[in-house]
């Protein structure tokens, strides 16, 4: 089973406008992480927020992470044509050693943006 | 140049062959990962390694055997047993098991 649900599935906007995509999980977290995906291709680090965080921010990306809720959100403002793309929230869990985890992923939210 | 380089990116293989996916890095990570990916099922887990001669199962583990063997290395053979083998392979690699993961561009393979 997937460890991570993200909604919506699919997202079309026009340029310009803010893309939300959210994340929900099921166990408790060391930090949950954000990916993109062009077609066809491997995955892109985004953005990583720590269990103990609520919010980070980098360039035109915001998360924020409610453990309470077991959710998160990626917001991408002021969108472009260049970030259609497939998004992915990641769950890295301790397994193990101190620093041994266990990275899994959702279902991802297809993300088109319009010109 | 440091990466993570998966190969081949297409293969094609007869239905009841074992096939072997190969993924090597150079980033001095000690984490590695397999990951399949099917149109609209996002990416499920198939093995984890956190150190060398060290594996883990994933979600997804029946059909597939790995090894780690040399650090950089963590080849994916994918047996006859997977009763549905055709898919999008993608490995990934991380310093630890709880940071950042670099993705290899993904073997997609064939099953006819």
């Amino acid at each position: 089973s997937q460890q991570g649900e993200e909604d919506p599935q699919a997202l079309s906007i026009q340029e310009g406008e803010n893309a939300t995509m959210n994340c929900s999980y099921k166990t408790s977290i060391n930090n949950l992480q954000w990916y993109r995906q062009n077609s066809g291709r491997g995955l892109v680090h985004l953005i990583l927020i720590r269990s103990n965080e609520r919010e980070k921010h980098s360039g035109r990306l915001r998360v924020t992470l409610d453990t309470s809720k077991k959710s998160s959100s990626l917001l991408i403002t002021a969108s472009r044509a260049a970030d259609t793309a497939s998004y992915f929230c990641a769950t890295a869990i301790n397994a193990g050693g101190t620093s041994y985890g266990k990275l899994t992923f959702g279902q991802g939210t297809i993300l088109t943006v319009h010109p | 140049d440091g990466g993570i380089t998966q190969s081949p990116k297409y293969l094609f293989r007869k239905e009841g062959q074992n096939v072997t996916l190969s993924c090597e890095q150079n980033l001095n990570h000690d984490a590695m990962y397999w990951y399949r990916q099917d149109p609209g099922q996002g990416l499920r887990l198939i093995y984890y390694s956190q150190i060398v001669n060290d594996f883990q199962k994933g979600d997804i583990a029946e059909g597939y055997s790995v090894s780690r063997e040399k650090k950089e290395s963590f080849p994916l053979t994918v047996t006859s047993a997977q009763k549905n083998p055709t898919a999008f392979y993608l490995c990934a690699s991380s310093i630890s098991g709880l940071t950042e993961a670099f993705f290899g561009q993904g073997t997609r393979l064939t099953v006819v």
